[in-house]
């Protein structure tokens, strides 16, 4: 199985919004309303901030959000702060039972 | 609150088998809904899924690492673990225990150990 597609880094200023994207096929992404976001901040466990395409865990600001339209999931972040540069990583079921993470893209808050 | 801990050596000679187990806290591996994980992270890299299994011993494995890995569970010390033979410096990485939550309506992965680091190296 492939790793999902997303890209390497994405950065903006404090207040503004950005959007990571995540292509899969149409055996993952596009198969199921199962992709998660975790983000993780350097030498830390990775912590959820969105699951099944588009659920805020509790306690997620809702500056996270998540959207999917056919293979390629959408991670935005809203309202930009300092505290959200991290790695961002998603991850997929998929048609065989396993599961796939993306890459991961790095998020710099200028 | 359910936690999970990896435990095993820090480091496996090449060609040997790495063996880590996690253990369950809080909670039970033979709880329904859930699939017992591992998931690794080499240094400076993403994050690669290995695995899970269900308290009943059903697994799924990574088809890369499908022929090299075994996940078991021991229902009686809460415990489930990982086994990854004919290891090379590849197989070095952060080794993460995960709790994987699965209805007929949801599916993600919500509870992840601290990691253990393991290394590769004669």
């Amino acid at each position: 199985q492939s790793a999902l597609t997303q890209p390497a880094s994405v950065s903006g200023s404090p207040g503004q919004s950005i959007t990571i994207s995540c292509t899969g096929t149409n055996s993952d992404v596009g198969a199921y309303n199962y992709v998660s976001w975790h983000q993780q901040h350097p030498g830390k466990v990775p912590k959820v901030m969105i699951y099944d395409v588009s659920n805020r865990p509790s306690g997620v600001s809702n500056r996270f959000s998540g959207s999917k339209s056919g293979n390629t999931a959408s991670l935005t972040i809203s309202g930009l702060q300092a505290e959200d540069e991290a790695d961002y990583y998603c991850s997929s079921y998929t048609r065989s039972s396993t599961w796939v993470f993306g890459g991961g893209t790095k998020l710099t808050v200028l | 609150q359910v936690q999970l801990q990896e435990s095993g050596p820090g480091l496996v000679k090449p060609s040997e088998t790495l063996s880590l187990t996690c253990t369950v806290s809080g909670g039970s591996v033979s709880s329904g809904s859930y699939y017992w994980s591992w998931i690794r992270q080499p240094p400076g890299k993403g994050l690669e899924w290995i695995g899970y299994i269900y308290y009943s011993g059903s697994t799924s494995y990574n088809p890369s690492l499908k022929s090299r890995v075994t996940i078991s569970v021991d229902t009686s010390k809460n415990q489930f673990s990982l086994k990854l033979s004919s290891v090379t410096a590849a197989d070095t990485a952060v080794y993460y225990c995960a709790r994987l939550f699965c209805s007929r309506t949801s599916c993600f992965y919500g509870i992840w150990g601290q990691g253990t680091m393991v290394t590769v190296s004669s």
